[in-house]
C-alpha cells in the first residue's frame, strides 16, 4: 500500500510569512509524529498525535508552531511568522499504534530567506 | 531527557567488508528502532528491537536493554548500504509514549 506522503516537497518562503506543511499517514495508523532535521540539531521530535489528540507537544520550539490532525488521518503543521532558524527538513512519521515501528515520509524541505 | 550516543560517527568500508555500529542510551527504554537514511534523505526503518536479536538478510541487530546498548551488524557491505544509520529510542511512561529520541547517526560510506 501507499507509504507516508508529505507536501510540499520543497518550500521557499520569506521571513515573517506563515507556512503550512501537510502529512498523509499510512491508512489505519493511529499514531502520527512530526520531527525536524537540521544540520546543527540533528533529528528532533516536535509533536505526537494519537488519533486527533496530541498528548505530547513537548518538542514544539515556540508558540509560532502549531499542528492539528483531523479525522484521525491528515495532519497539518503550521509555522507562523517564519524565521531563518526554522529552515530545516520537516519529517512526518506514522505507526499503527504508539511504541511500534515508525514509517517516515520523504519530508518537506523548508528554506526561510 | 534521555541521551543517545552512536559510534563511530563515520565509517568507510570497502565493498564486501563487515561492520558493527553501536548505540548507547542513558535510561531504560521500551522502544528502540534502527533507521537508514539514504543519500536522498528518505528514512527507512530497519529494525524495531527494544530487546533481543533480529536478522534481516545481511543486517542483524541486538539490543541488551539491561546494559543500555544496541548493536547493528552489516555483513558483506554493498555500495547501496551507504548513508546515515540512526538509532532512536523511546522511554517508559507519561505522555512521551510515542516520542523517539535520535542519536547523531553513523555516516557509512562503502566504496566499490
Amino acid at each position: 500500500g501507499a507509504g507516508v506522503s508529505q507536501s510540499p516537497s520543497n518550500k521557499v518562503t520569506e521571513k515573517g510569512k506563515d507556512v503550512e506543511l501537510r502529512c498523509d499517514p499510512i491508512s489505519g495508523h493511529t499514531a502520527l509524529y512530526w520531527y525536524r532535521q537540521s544540520l546543527g540539531q540533528g533529528l528532533e521530535f516536535l509533536i505526537y498525535f494519537q488519533g486527533n489528540s496530541a498528548p505530547d507537544k513537548s518538542g514544539l520550539p515556540s508558540d509560532r508552531f502549531s499542528a492539528e490532525r483531523t479525522g484521525g488521518s491528515v495532519s497539518t503543521l503550521t509555522i507562523q511568522r517564519t524565521q531563518q532558524e526554522d529552515s530545516a527538513v520537516y519529517l512526518c512519521a506514522s505507526s499503527f499504534h504508539s511504541q511500534e515501528t515508525q514509517y517516515f515520509g520523504p519530508g518537506t524541505r523548508l528554506l526561510v530567506l | 531527557g534521555i541521551q543517545v550516543e552512536q559510534s563511530p560517527p563515520d565509517l568507510i568500508l570497502q565493498e564486501g567488508a563487515n561492520s558493527t555500529l553501536r548505540c548507547n542510551f542513558s535510561d531504560s527504554v521500551n522502544n528502540l528502532q534502527w533507521f537508514h537514511q539514504n543519500p536522498w534523505g528518505q528514512l527507512i526503518n530497519l529494525f524495531y528491537i527494544p530487546s533481543g536479536t533480529k536478522q534481516n538478510g545481511r543486517l542483524s541487530a541486538t539490543t541488551v536493554a539491561t546494559e543500555r546498548y544496541s548493536l547493528l551488524y552489516i555483513s558483506s557491505s554493498q555500495t547501496t548500504d551507504s548513508g546515515v544509520y540512526f538509532c532512536a529510542v523511546g522511554v517508559h511512561g507519561g505522555t512521551s509514549y510515542g516520542k523517539l529520541t535520535f542519536g547523531q547517526g553513523t555516516i557509512l560510506t562503502v566504496h566499490p
